[in-house]
């Protein structure tokens, strides 16, 4: 069974810093792997994604994540945050021959002046 | 504008009154799925839709039911909601065609309906 870990239930970084939020998943198959941004009152929004290819992905706001398979990671990586990037983020892993969606409890960033 | 439509975003109600929260979706995307999100426990499936007609279990599928008898309706039925139901509720869709270096399997999210069952 597929599952996904995120270490950090939260991470406080002051603005303009570097923060890395990690995820560890476990599968015994092929997988594709998203990190969604949730703000403030909204919904899920993507940020990324890795379906294949260079393990190096990068996404929307600066953000970008390294797909590791021997260490079966993906961790979120931004080198400098702003005020605006406070949210909730969630790692997500779905499965080769599966439509599910698996999410991690989500890693509360906050962002200080 | 594609998006996905839930309704209503709040919604106050009593242990054993039925309620449906609908959900829409305007991208023509055969895929549609329910969440819950809860403290700690990041989003949770409840029930999923491969298509019109096809609808399955997820993992938290107890005190729910779903139909889909529309491409883009997917509502969520709680036939006599409970405390423990109180929860966050999320509607996602996706296309299950196409290339995977594009739009195929990422899931659109609505803005979520947040039930609280007194």
């Amino acid at each position: 069974a597929q599952s996904v870990t995120q270490l950090d239930s939260q991470v406080p970084v002051f603005e303009e810093a570097p923060v890395e939020l990690r995820c560890n998943y476990s599968s015994s198959v092929s997988v594709y792997l998203f990190w969604y941004v949730q703000y403030p009152n909204q919904g899920l929004q993507l940020l990324l994604k890795y379906l294949s290819g260079s393990t190096l992905v990068k996404g929307i706001n600066g953000f970008e994540a390294e797909f590791n398979k021997s260490q079966t990671s993906f961790h979120l990586r931004k080198p400098s945050v702003h005020i605006s990037d406070t949210a909730e983020y969630f790692c997500a892993v779905e499965g080769d021959s599966s439509y599910k969606l698996i999410f991690g409890s989500g890693t509360r960033l906050l962002v200080r002046p | 504008e594609a998006q996905v439509t839930q309704n209503p975003r709040y919604l106050i109600t009593v242990t054993g009154k039925k309620l449906t929260v609908t959900c829409s979706q305007n991208m023509n995307h055969e895929y549609m799925s329910w969440y819950r999100q809860d403290p700690g426990l990041g989003l949770r499936q409840i029930y999923y839709s491969m298509n019109v007609e096809v609808t399955d279990k997820g993992d938290v599928p107890e005190g729910y039911k779903v139909s889909r008898k529309e491409k883009r309706n997917f509502p969520l039925i709680l036939e006599s909601p409970s405390p423990n139901q109180t929860s966050l509720y999320f509607c996602a869709s996706s296309s299950r065609r196409g290339s995977r270096y594009l739009d195929k399997n990422i899931q659109y999210f609505g803005a979520g309906t947040r039930l609280s069952v007194l």
